[in-house]
C-alpha cells in the first residue's frame, strides 16, 4: 500500500490566489481528517469525514476554506482567496473507523502565501 | 472536552540517556491512547498505542503504560539514539477510535552524540 498521498509537497502562492491541496486515502479507509500545523498553534483539526460525509467542520478557520470528498478515496482542501496567515503545513490522515486504532498521515503540503 | 497535556520541550539528551516524556489526559469514559512521532519534514507516524487500562504499548524500544488511576501515558526509552531526534505527540481518541484524535502540543527531542 502506498500510504496516504498528498500533493503538492510544497506550494508557494501569492496572496489572493486560490490554492487546492489534494489527498488520496489508503484503500479501505473510510475516515478522512485534515489538520493544519504551525509553530504557534501546533496541530489543529480543520474538518473530518466519515464515509465521504463531512462530520465536523468547526475547525475550518473561515469561509475561505472548503473541503470536499468527491469519492471514497480522494479529498481536496481549497483556500480561496489565500492570505499570508494561511501559511502552514497541511496534513491529511485516514483511518479505518471500524478498527479504531489511530491514523495514517500523509507527508503534508507546506503552503507559503506571500 | 477531552484534552492532552504533554511536558514542554525541547528536551536535549546525550546518546544512551534515559528518556521520559510525560503525558496526562482528561477524557470521559475510557479513551484509547497513542504516541505519534514526527521526523523532520515528514508526517506523523504511529509509534505505539494502548486501548485499555494497564495496557503497555511498545515499539522500537519505546514503551508507555496506560495508567487510569493517574490518567497518564508517559513515554519512556532506556537508551536514546541520535536517530530518535524528532517531535513526539501524545494523543487520545474515543474508546472505539471513532472520534478524532486529540493531540498534545508535541515535545521536541534532540539527542546529541
Amino acid at each position: 500500500d502506498a500510504g496516504v498521498i498528498q500533493s503538492p509537497r510544497h506550494e508557494v502562492t501569492e496572496m489572493g490566489q486560490e490554492v487546492t491541496l489534494r489527498c488520496k486515502l489508503i484503500s479501505g479507509h473510510n475516515s478522512l481528517f485534515w489538520y493544519r500545523q504551525t509553530m504557534m498553534r501546533g496541530l489543529e483539526l480543520l474538518i473530518y469525514f466519515n464515509n465521504n460525509v463531512p462530520i465536523d467542520d468547526s475547525g475550518m478557520p473561515e469561509d475561505r476554506f472548503s473541503a470536499k470528498m468527491p469519492n471514497a478515496s480522494f479529498s481536496t482542501l481549497k483556500i480561496q482567496p489565500s492570505e499570508p496567515r494561511d501559511s502552514a503545513v497541511y496534513f491529511c490522515a485516514s483511518s479505518n473507523r471500524g478498527q479504531g486504532y489511530g491514523y495514517t498521515f500523509g507527508s503534508g503540503t507546506r503552503l507559503t502565501v506571500v | 472536552g477531552d484534552s492532552v497535556t504533554q511536558m514542554e520541550g525541547p528536551v536535549t539528551l546525550s546518546e544512551e540517556a534515559f528518556l521520559t516524556i510525560n503525558c496526562t489526559y482528561t477524557a470521559t469514559g475510557y479513551p484509547s491512547l497513542f504516541w505519534y512521532v514526527q521526523y523532520p519534514g515528514e508526517g506523523l507516524q504511529l509509534l505505539l498505542k494502548a486501548t485499555k487500562a494497564d495496557d503497555k504499548g511498545s515499539n522500537k524500544g519505546f514503551e508507555a503504560t496506560y495508567r487510569k488511576e493517574t490518567t497518564s501515558f508517559h513515554l519512556e526509552k532506556g537508551s536514546v539514539q541520535v536517530s530518535d531526534s524528532a517531535v513526539y505527540f501524545c494523543a487520545l481518541s474515543g474508546p472505539m477510535g471513532n472520534t478524532p484524535l486529540v493531540f498534545g502540543k508535541g515535545t521536541r527531542l534532540s539527542v546529541i552524540a
